[in-house]
C-alpha cells in the first residue's frame, strides 16, 4: 500500500509559482500519481495525473523523478482562487488502496 | 449537463434513525464510490461499486449499507449502528474500475448532522 506524505500547509502570494511535493517511497510499478483540488464544502476536483517524467495541462504541471519516489505539483502564477486543499494520490487498480491523506492546505495571500 | 448529483445538501436526523443519502450520475460511468470526510481530514472510502449489482466494502463500511440496482444510482444508508455519523459525505464515479488510473468525478456532497 503506497503511503503518501505531503506538507500540511503552505502559504504563497498571488502571481508566484507554487510547488507542492508528495513523498511516496513504496510506490508500486503499476501505480499512477494523481492530484486533486478541494475547496471547502465541495467535492475534490481532478487536476493532473502522471506515471513518469513530466506532465503538463492547462492548469498545472506534474514532475516525477526517475525513481518515482516523490512527485511535485507545480501551479504557475497562483491567484487567490487557488486557495484550497491539494491531495496527492498514488495507486492503480484497487479502490481500497487508493487513499486520500490529509492533503496540503495552500493559502494564497494578496 | 453531465455530472453527479447528491441530495439533499444538508440533512439533519435524530440519533437512532436510519437515513439514506442519494447519489445519481448521468456520465455513464461504471464505477461509483462513497467517501466520508470529517473536519480537517482527508476522504475515507466507505463503499465502492465497479458494476451494477456488485459492491465492496471500503475501509470504514461498518454502520453503512449500499445498493447498486441501476448504473446511475448508488444510494448510501447510514444506519443507527454507525457510532459517529455526523460528517460530510461525498459520492464519486469514474469511467473505469481502476480508480488510480481513471479520474474520479465528485458530487457536491451531503452534510449529515445527527443529534
Amino acid at each position: 500500500l503506497a503511503k503518501t506524505t505531503q506538507p500540511i500547509s503552505m502559504d504563497s502570494y498571488e502571481g508566484q509559482e507554487v510547488n507542492i511535493t508528495c513523498s511516496h517511497n513504496n510506490i508500486a510499478t503499476n501505480d499512477y500519481i494523481t492530484w486533486y483540488q478541494q475547496f471547502p464544502s465541495q467535492g475534490p476536483r481532478f487536476i493532473i495525473q502522471g506515471y513518469k517524467t513530466k506532465v503538463t495541462n492547462e492548469v498545472a504541471s506534474l514532475f516525477i523523478p526517475a525513481d518515482r519516489k516523490s512527485s511535485t505539483l507545480s501551479l504557475p502564477r497562483v491567484s487567490l482562487s487557488d486557495t484550497a486543499v491539494y491531495y496527492c494520490l498514488v495507486g492503480a487498480y484497487s479502490a481500497r488502496q487508493l487513499t486520500f491523506g490529509s492533503g496540503t492546505q495552500l493559502t494564497v495571500l494578496p | 449537463d453531465g455530472g453527479i448529483t447528491q441530495s439533499p445538501k444538508y440533512l439533519f436526523r435524530k440519533e437512532g434513525q436510519n437515513v439514506t443519502l442519494s447519489c445519481e450520475q448521468n456520465l455513464n460511468h461504471d464505477a461509483m464510490y462513497w467517501y466520508r470526510q470529517d473536519p480537517g481530514q482527508g476522504l475515507r472510502l466507505i463503499y465502492y461499486s465497479q458494476i451494477v449489482n456488485d459492491f465492496q466494502k471500503g475501509d470504514i463500511a461498518e454502520g453503512y449499507s449500499v445498493s447498486r440496482e441501476k448504473k446511475e444510482s448508488f444510494p448510501l444508508t447510514v444506519t443507527s449502528a454507525q457510532k459517529n455519523p455526523t460528517a460530510f459525505y461525498l459520492c464519486a464515479s469514474s469511467t473505469g474500475s481502476d480508480p488510480g488510473v481513471y479520474e474520479q468525478y465528485f458530487g457536491p456532497g451531503t452534510r449529515l448532522t445527527v443529534t
